[in-house]
């Protein structure tokens, strides 16, 4: 069966430092790998999206970047930390369309 | 631009009394439309999957129904269990391979 793996699972950083998710993904193989942000009082909201090593999408024009460095491997970074990229970060591979999500990284900045 | 709204934002029940909450989207081409449940600081567990409008899914005390325009998911003789946050969500048009859009959500709270 397929599993998913995110961490760290909460993270406290201060602004301005830089930050790196990583998610890794078992059981499949050459998925479709996505980066979501759920902040407070606001739906998920779809950040990166990778279908292979080395082929990054960015739907939300931030401060974050994302790679792929393996085919199952998914890291999103920055380099400076804005206090509004606070909130739970979702790793995710999708299946005929529907999204199998990890276990979220909480990133607190402060 | 696709849109899902999800209404109640928050519902209250108590134990045993059944309800329905809205999922209103609005998409070019409907490719599906799915239901997750989302418990505090986990990732979203997926309910459901419904394609064409009249479809119908049943998992123990939740049923999802779609329509043209919207999907309700009707629970019904609700525990306290079934406390969590209820998403739907369709799938992005904006070229993201499969990426979906979701709703806010409806928190709902099952009272003993």
């Amino acid at each position: 069966s397929q599993t998913i793996h995110q961490w760290p699972a909460t993270l406290v950083q201060p602004v301005g430092s830089p930050l790196s998710l990583e998610c890794t993904v078992e059981g499949t193989s050459n998925p479709n790998l996505y980066w979501y942000r759920q902040a407070a009082g606001r739906g998920l909201q779809l950040l990166f999206y990778s279908v292979g090593i080395g082929q990054i999408s960015s739907e939300v024009p931030q401060n974050l970047s994302a790679s792929r460095p393996q085919d199952r491997q998914f890291i999103l970074s920055s380099k400076k930390l804005l206090l509004s990229d606070s909130g739970f970060y979702l790793c995710a591979w999708t299946l005929s369309g529907r999204g199998n999500f990890g276990p979220g990284t909480r990133l607190t900045v402060l | 631009e696709d849109q899902v709204t999800q209404s109640p934002e928050a519902l209250r029940l108590q134990e045993g009394e059944s309800s329905s909450l809205n999922c209103s989207y609005t998409v070019s081409g409907l490719r599906g439309l799915f239901w997750y449940r989302q418990d505090p600081g986990k990732g979203p567990e997926f309910l459901f999957t419904l394609y064409s409008a009249g479809e119908e899914k049943e998992k123990e005390r939740l049923k999802a129904t779609l329509t043209k325009k919207e999907s309700f998911l009707h629970i019904t003789a609700p525990k306290p269990e079934d406390s969590a946050t209820y998403l739907c969500a369709v799938p992005y048009s904006g070229g993201g391979a499969d990426g979906l859009t979701f709703g806010k959500g409806t928190h709902l709270i099952i009272q003993p």
